[in-house]
């Protein structure tokens, strides 16, 4: 089974903070994504990523940045925290093996900034 | 640009049919998958359609129709764990098969 693994699934930071999400995955994939998930609107995709050290930007990239050093490793920063990044941020990836493979998610991180 | 609507919430009997339905407008239509998303959890997969009809997988049951640009997902049976959110999303050509999610249907299952 495909394992997605998010850092935390809580978090609390202050306005202004600089702020590191993690996400791993086990099954090689070469796609990753970033969303959050808001009441009322659904999954948006803030960054995505297909192939080591690639980004790109997805829907709402406005406050964020990616890095993907590694294959397995994609890291979400929020450079300065504001109160409107309040939100669930799931990470998922997808295999490019076959086209149209599912996207698998991680456990999501309620991240609330204060 | 995208545009997927789907009713926000249902409530169905437990024991019955409901059907979820979903309209989307898109350019480069890929393929649209369902979700299930329980509250607090990860979306699980459970449906993929790429050419019209329908595709049957145990209870659930999803159909597309590319011209008319709708999905339905067909649940059977409905248990009390079938309470929860079901995601529309559709993919378009480029890289990564992006998805473009609607904002889910929120389903309660009621005795």
């Amino acid at each position: 089974d495909v394992k997605v693994t998010q850092s935390s699934r809580y978090l609390v930071k202050r306005t202004g903070e600089k702020v590191f999400l993690e996400c791993v995955q086990d099954m090689d994939h070469e796609n990753m994504f970033w969303y959050r998930q808001d009441p009322g609107l659904g999954l948006r995709l803030i960054y995505f990523s297909y192939d080591v050290k690639m980004k790109e930007k997805g829907d709402i990239p406005e406050g964020y940045s990616v890095s993907r050093e590694k294959k397995e490793r994609f890291s979400l920063i929020l450079e300065s925290a504001s109160t409107n990044q309040t939100s669930m941020y799931l990470c998922a990836s997808s295999t490019q093996i076959y086209s149209n493979q599912p996207q698998h998610f991680g456990d999501g991180t309620r991240l609330s900034i204060l | 640009g995208q545009n997927i609507d789907q009713p926000t919430e249902m409530t169905a009997t437990e024991g019955a049919i409901v059907q979820i339905n979903c309209t989307y407008q898109t350019s480069g239509f890929n393929g649209l998958f369902w979700y299930q998303q329980h509250a607090g959890e990860a979306p699980t997969f459970l449906s993929y359609n790429v050419l019209d009809g329908l595709e049957e997988k145990g209870r659930f049951s999803s159909f597309l129709s590319r011209s008319k640009g709708y999905s339905y997902l067909l649940l059977k049976e409905l248990q009390m764990k079938d309470s929860a959110s079901y995601l529309c999303a559709v993919s378009s050509y480029g890289t990564a098969s992006k998805l473009t999610f609607g904002t889910g249907t929120r389903l309660q299952v009621t005795l």
